[in-house]
């Protein structure tokens, strides 16, 4: 079955650090390819969706500057966040969807992002 | 807008026995796509089931079976023959077709030896 690699999985660092998360399908072109965050025992909020080759669309409330994305090939999104802080601390998922509309998304297993 | 909600923040299920989990969804579309998600404490989101609009049999994954009401709006998620390892939080989600996914707040299952 189609597989969407995110890494890396674990992430620590300092306050101030830009971190880049880098989401790729292995086994398929994937045009569009979301993020999300997830706070512990919630759900998933939508940041952006990331498409390849023009500009990332963001979510209301999230800050462009800050999440930076980019979708430079078929099988390949990343988010920096940069200048982290510890309340960007969360658990980032992205997911790729390959053929049609109505497929399902395909989801990376996550990164766990924390800043001390 | 979408809007997904699961109204049971938790759940609970003795082994061997069957579960249902609640969602109902709002929308003024006809053709669009549901699905249940399971999400273990891996946090690997792993797709369970997957019902189309259009089509009014209910889906079915072995254990896992869907009732499908579309005029109620509704789309709950059976787990029958429980087993420790459907312990999990389930997300109930919508995508309307070529849109993203919307997701409801979650139920976390938790699974009774």
């Amino acid at each position: 079955g189609a597989v969407v690699s995110q890494h890396p999985s674990r992430v620590i660092c300092k306050s101030g650090t830009s971190v880049k998360i880098e989401c790729r399908s292995l086994d398929f072109q994937a045009t569009t390819m979301f993020w999300y965050r997830q706070f512990p025992k919630q759900s998933l909020m939508l940041m952006a969706t990331s498409n390849e080759g023009s500009k990332a669309t963001y979510e209301q409330g999230v800050e462009k500057d800050k999440f930076l994305i980019n979708h430079a090939s078929l099988t390949l999104s990343t988010l920096t966040v940069t200048s982290a802080h510890p309340e960007d601390s969360s658990f980032y998922i992205c997911s790729a969807r390959d053929t049609g509309g109505g497929q399902p998304q395909h989801f990376g297993d996550g990164t766990r992002l924390s800043i001390l | 807008a979408q809007t997904v909600t699961q109204s049971q923040p938790e759940m609970s299920v003795q082994e061997a026995e069957t579960v249902t989990l609640s969602c109902t969804y709002d929308t003024s579309e006809s053709d669009y796509y549901l699905f249940w998600y399971k999400q273990p404490p891996s946090r690997q989101m792993i797709l369970v089931i997957r019902q189309e609009a259009y089509k009014q049999q209910n889906a079915t994954e072995n254990r896992f079976s869907v009732n499908f009401q579309k005029a109620a709006k509704s789309f709950s998620l059976k787990i029958s023959d429980s087993q420790l390892g459907d312990a999990a939080m389930y997300f109930c989600a919508y995508l309307e077709y070529g849109n993203k996914l919307v997701f409801g707040a979650g139920t976390i299952l938790r699974v009774k030896s």
